[in-house]
């Protein structure tokens, strides 16, 4: 079992529905984030939890909510988004600290129609 | 604000030839970290290297050897002997702390590697 797991790996959606993406940690983090990968686009971190609490919102528009129930759990909810919004999201979770670096998923690669 | 370019888009060398991955940073903190990530067609971002900013030591492992230089804020990679396995896109990371919450982890633009038989 992987120590990041991301569902769905893949995800076609119209511009009216609503979904959502999971990522779950099993090393026990106490951090997890959200970041965007569009093609010719740097990954672009869009949220940050620590112990649950949301301490990183980088700008992103209100047609993402995330959601972090517990420490290994990280939802990404998503309605009403635009063709634009069509990439991999990947989730990644750390100790939190300055000196751990972040275990990725292998992400949701989301197309919006 | 923090910033990490990778200037280089991509690059293709024939296997066995050795390449070097540029990384430039910028950052207004004194205490930082500094990753390399490989993400190979899978997808997932595979941890390859953590170096912090106290400590200078260029560091090989394997066929992987990274060379830090705070002076010109570079974090550079090198892949010796290059092989087909190591196609990937590269990325270098910059984590800067923040006070009561998780570290912040800001991504370059990411290198493509190509690695031609």
């Amino acid at each position: 079992e992987t120590g990041v797991t991301q569902t769905p790996r893949h995800l076609v959606m119209g511009m009216t529905n609503k979904k959502s993406l999971k990522c779950e940690q099993h090393l026990g983090h106490n951090a997890m984030y959200w970041y965007k990968q569009s093609a010719k686009k740097p990954l672009e971190l869009m949220f940050v939890y620590n112990f649950k609490e949301q301490t990183e919102n980088n700008s992103v528009p209100s047609r993402f909510s995330p959601e972090c129930p517990n420490s290994s759990h990280l939802f990404l909810h998503l309605h009403t988004l635009q063709p634009e919004d069509s990439a991999l999201y990947l989730c990644a979770s750390s100790q939190g600290q300055l000196n751990t670096e972040a275990f990725f998923g292998q992400g949701t690669r989301l197309t919006v129609v | 604000a923090q910033k990490v370019t990778q200037a280089q888009t991509e690059i293709s060398v024939v296997e066995k030839e050795d390449v070097t991955l540029d990384c430039v940073y910028e950052t207004r903190d004194t205490t930082y970290y500094l990753f390399w990530y490989k993400q190979p067609p899978s997808g997932e971002l595979v941890f390859l290297i953590r170096r912090n900013s106290f400590d200078e030591q260029n560091e090989i492992s394997g066929r992987y050897s990274w060379n830090f230089q705070k002076s010109t804020s570079s974090f550079n990679f090198t892949i010796t002997a290059s092989q087909v396995v190591d196609s990937a896109v590269y990325f270098c990371a910059l984590s800067e702390a923040r006070r009561s919450s998780a570290s912040k982890i800001i991504f370059g633009s990411g290198t493509r590697l190509s690695i031609r038989p």
